[in-house]
């Protein structure tokens, strides 16, 4: 089943705009992880944020996390073109095997136009 | 480093014939994870390696699904009788360990087409 959800399904803005993606989940996690996904293929790590963290950077991308609102929100600035993909969110929940499966949302498709 | 490759890229097959898809993990990796990706569904878990023992099985759909890993490395995930319902991306997927504070890192998928 799918725990993480994200909003907007769609997202189109023009280059040099920030876009903002949302991710909400319904069960305690360790941690929550943000992927990009080009042309359906493989998915890109981006960025992991843990459930101990409120917030966290990597170039222009931020991630905010409110475990008590269990929402995250994924924050890409100064979009460019290149930055068209669908992006997901993945939450990792301890299955009674042990095994740190992840959870993916259906993902958000941003469309940067130049 | 070479990342996680997937072979073949693409297979089209036919109705009630046996597929194999191959994954080649990062070198070092112990944990292995292969996932499905269709458009009804989204990415769904299937199946999660920690060395060559496969722990959690919980996410293969039926018993035509199986899966297995040899030499804590290259692993093969093996759908007998297709049926149009399995056409998808399969994903696989591997980490440093089978612990949540590492991050996994994706194949380029396998696309199949069943007909």
């Amino acid at each position: 089943s799918q725990q993480g959800e994200e909003d907007p399904q769609a997202l189109s803005i023009q280059e040099g705009e920030n876009a903002t993606m949302n991710c909400s989940y319904k069960t305690s996690i360790n941690n929550l992880q943000w992927y990009r996904q080009n042309s359906g293929r493989g998915l890109v790590h981006l960025i992991l944020i843990r459930s101990n963290e409120r917030e966290k950077h990597s170039g222009r991308l931020r991630v905010t996390l409110d475990t008590s609102k269990k929402s995250s929100s994924l924050l890409i600035t100064a979009s460019r073109a290149a930055d068209t993909a669908s992006y997901f969110c993945a939450t990792d929940a301890i299955s009674g095997a042990g095994s740190y499966q992840l959870t993916f949302g259906k993902g958000t498709k941003l469309s940067v136009i130049p | 480093g070479a990342g996680v490759s997937q072979s073949p890229s693409n297979k089209v097959t036919e109705k009630g014939k046996d597929v194999e898809l191959r994954c080649d993990p990062i070198s070092g990796h112990t944990a292995l994870y292969w996932y499905r990706q269709s458009l009804g569904q989204g990415l769904e878990f299937l199946i999660y390696f920690q060395g060559n023992s496969a722990p959690d099985k919980s996410g293969l759909p039926s018993d035509r699904f199986s899966a297995e890993r040899t030499g804590g490395s290259v692993s093969t995930l093996t759908i007998q009788r297709t049926q149009q319902e399995d056409s998808a991306v399969y994903l696989c997927a591997s980490s440093l360990a089978g612990q949540g504070i590492y991050e996994q890192y994706f194949g380029p998928g396998t696309r199949l087409t069943v007909t």
